[in-house]
């Protein structure tokens, strides 16, 4: 079973500008989430998407992000215009149904940087 | 305001020795928990889980122990081995995972030979 795919895996901008990352998630998982994990701390939600409609952005920045799942199966997340702070680690991982045992498979992640 | 708290950024144990990771939580609305282990350049992978209606749940050299009453979970390696050298973190949800998880800081787990 394919895992979780993510692209592009580093990225360098410099602030001010825009940047956008690419999940493909587990075949067949209905829900989607995006995580942001700024250096020595532990992953913090962005936005879940159960199919193509959004579950919970209640802690995305919405002013500058913005994230969609149009036919329900990969995803993108944009940054504009990016800020020093948005230097992190972004995690793309899926499931299969939001249920209390939820196991939730991540990928590789997307290393920004922003100068 | 950190609900979940990995207080140990690091723990060094000898190959063979037990592990032990802590990890204390501030919601009592969390019900589920899991222990996710990460290498460094790759996402992190699922370990183990327990829910709150149990103490105790063993997978192999994995142990996760939940205290309800302190809010405090812990999980033990035995025995410790090369490969288990990596940053582990506790994670929680509440009944239906409809807020994903929240994350502690990590503990950088190293086993020394």
């Amino acid at each position: 079973e394919a895992g979780v795919a993510q692209s592009p895996r580093y990225k360098i901008i410099e602030k001010r500008q825009s940047v956008a990352f690419w999940c493909n998630p587990i075949s067949g998982h209905a829900t989607l989430y995006w995580y942001q994990q700024i250096l020595g701390q532990g992953p913090k939600l962005l936005i879940q998407f159960q199919n193509n409609g959004v579950v919970d952005d209640s802690q995305l920045p919405k002013d500058r992000f913005s994230a969609e799942r149009l036919k329900g199966v990969d995803s993108t997340l944009k940054i504009q215009p990016a800020k020093l702070e948005d230097s992190a680690v972004y995690l793309c991982a899926s499931s299969k149904l939001i249920v209390t045992s939820n196991e939730q498979f991540f990928g590789p992640g997307t290393r920004l940087t922003v100068l | 305001d950190q609900q979940v708290k990995q207080n140990s950024p690091s723990l060094s144990v000898q190959e063979g020795r037990i592990s032990i990771l802590n990890c204390d939580y501030t919601n009592s609305m969390f019900d589920y928990f899991l222990w996710y282990k990460k290498y460094p350049a790759e996402g992190p992978t699922f370990l183990i889980s327990i829910s709150s209606i149990k103490d105790k749940n063993e997978d192999g050299r994995f142990t996760v122990f939940l205290n309800k009453s302190a809010k405090h979970l812990s999980l033990h390696i035995v025995p410790s081995q090369p490969g288990d050298s990596a940053v582990y973190f506790c994670a929680a949800l509440t009944g239906g995972g409809a807020d994903g998880l929240t994350f502690g800081k990590g503990t950088h787990l190293i086993i020394q030979p």
